[in-house]
């Protein structure tokens, strides 16, 4: 039983490339999630899955895109990454319910030069 | 929107000794939750707690859910060098636009001297 997986674990981008970061999960939980993790701003989310083929923005979802390509697999995409998007991803799922408790991937850590 | 206050930001302790650190939230929550993260790596849900008052142990480790379901508080008895790490704190208030979505504080950095 892996949990939530993520890959790639690190990746250097030049500005204006894109790339997508993929994360899967063997819990059959419901909902899904994409946060980033900077110095000093702790975890903030970017978007989320709260069932099959349902997607919202959560805290700063500027400058990326979301699918849940199916109930396991949740990917987010940086169609022209920015320096400022330099950051660590971490990809986190729950079953969802009133007893909301996420699990997370082991994250991914993105440079933008 | 809600806010999490965590404190400390961060401790220097020695071995053996215990820690305490709490969360307090500007809204009601319906669940507390503390992570660890080592680092590196990913957080590691801790304790989970689902009910105001509700005191709940991990090895350790102690969490409670604050009466008001405004604050939580984690306690760790007699440290050791692997407790290192930072602890989050979060906060889930099942109702309304906040389905689904955690609030999180800022962490506290637990450095532990040998």
């Amino acid at each position: 039983n892996a949990g939530v997986t993520q890959t790639p674990k690190f990746q250097v981008l030049k500005t204006g490339q894109s790339m997508t970061l993929q994360c899967a999960q063997d819990m059959n939980h419901n909902s899904m999630y994409w946060y980033r993790q900077d110095p000093g701003m702790g975890l903030r989310l970017i978007y989320y899955s709260a069932s099959e083929g349902t997607t919202d923005k959560g805290e700063v979802p500027n400058g990326y895109n979301v699918s849940r390509l199916n109930k396991r697999e949740f990917s987010l995409r940086l169609e022209s990454a920015a320096p400022s998007q330099t950051s660590v991803y971490f990809c986190a799922s729950s079953a969802t319910g009133v007893r909301e408790t996420q699990y997370f991937g082991p994250g991914t850590r993105l440079l933008v030069l | 929107g809600q806010q999490l206050n965590q404190s400390p930001q961060s401790m220097f302790i020695q071995e053996g000794e215990d820690v305490s650190m709490n969360c307090t939230s500007s809204s009601i929550f319906n669940t507390w939750l503390w992570y660890k993260q080592d680092p590196g790596e990913g957080p590691v849900l801790l304790i989970a707690l689902y009910k105001a008052g509700e005191l709940t142990s991990n090895g350790r480790l102690t969490a409670q859910f604050g009466i008001t379901r405004k604050d939580s508080f984690l306690n760790i008895s007699a440290s050791i060098p692997s407790d290192v790490g930072i602890y989050f704190c979060a906060g889930h208030n099942a109702g309304g636009t906040s389905y689904g979505k955690l609030t999180f504080g800022q962490g506290t950095i637990l450095t532990v001297h040998p």
